[in-house]
């Protein structure tokens, strides 16, 4: 398994940016994919999760109506579209994998991507 | 929002020893908590799921226990790269899916 993350960057308040992630080695379309990020020293933020078919999509509240999380199975590849960016949207942003363990869908995050620095700054 | 608190926030242990990290939940989750291991500089790595159940490839050091509201995580025969901070999340009720704040381990 391998998700292989691109994008991020400096922007300034108000901006866009667009993370992707390339995912290998794994049925992509058969998992949920989801974004966490971590502020600079802090914790663990989720930030979306998106189900591995039917478009079914949840976010937090601190992103809802700002970032959009959506895939593209024919790619195996995620992204996260992030709109009205904020000074408090800096963090380090990783994609990850929902596990099946004998079929069933766990929602917990068993592969990572390397993470994407994503700074909101004038 | 279930809101999850780890504790202790530091813990330092000698090599060959063993290692206790809680984490509490503001309420039940049953038995649907995860740990992870987020070494310096890497993305977490996820040890446990549904409160008890390694991941693949994690070792036996590491085990873990708990149900409802009180988790424990326990990292025995200590070693130099278990160094890292040690995060719980709960996935019961979501969204959103919570964090704990972490426990940083030290290897004295």
């Amino acid at each position: 398994v391998q998700l292989l993350q691109s994008g991020g960057g400096l922007e300034q308040p108000g901006g866009s940016l667009r993370l992707s992630c390339a995912a290998s080695g794994f049925t992509f379309e058969s998992h949920a994919m989801s974004w966490i990020r971590q502020a600079p020293g802090l914790g663990l933020e989720w930030v979306a999760t998106t189900r591995g078919s039917g478009g079914r999509t949840s976010y937090a509240d601190s992103v809802t109506g700002r970032f959009t999380i959506s895939r593209d199975n024919s790619k195996n590849t995620l992204y996260l579209q992030m709109n009205s960016l904020i000074p408090e949207d800096t963090a380090v942003y990783y994609c990850a994998k929902d596990p099946l363990y004998d079929n069933s869908w766990y929602a917990v995050f068993d592969y990572w991507g390397q993470g994407t620095l994503v700074t909101v700054s004038s | 929002e279930v809101v999850m608190t780890q504790s202790p926030a530091t813990l330092s242990v000698s090599p060959g020893e063993t290692a206790t990290l809680s984490c509490r939940a503001s309420q039940s989750v049953y038995t649907n908590l995860a740990w992870y291991q987020q070494r310096p500089g890497q993305a977490p790595r996820l040890l446990i799921y549904a409160s008890s159940t390694r991941a693949p490839g994690i070792p036996a050091r590491f085990s873990a226990s708990g149900f409802g509201t009180d988790f424990t995580l326990t990292i025995s025969s200590l070693q130099s790269d278990d160094s890292a901070v040690y995060f719980c999340q709960q996935y019961n009720y979501w969204p959103p899916r919570t964090f704990g704040q972490g426990t940083r381990v030290e290897i004295k």
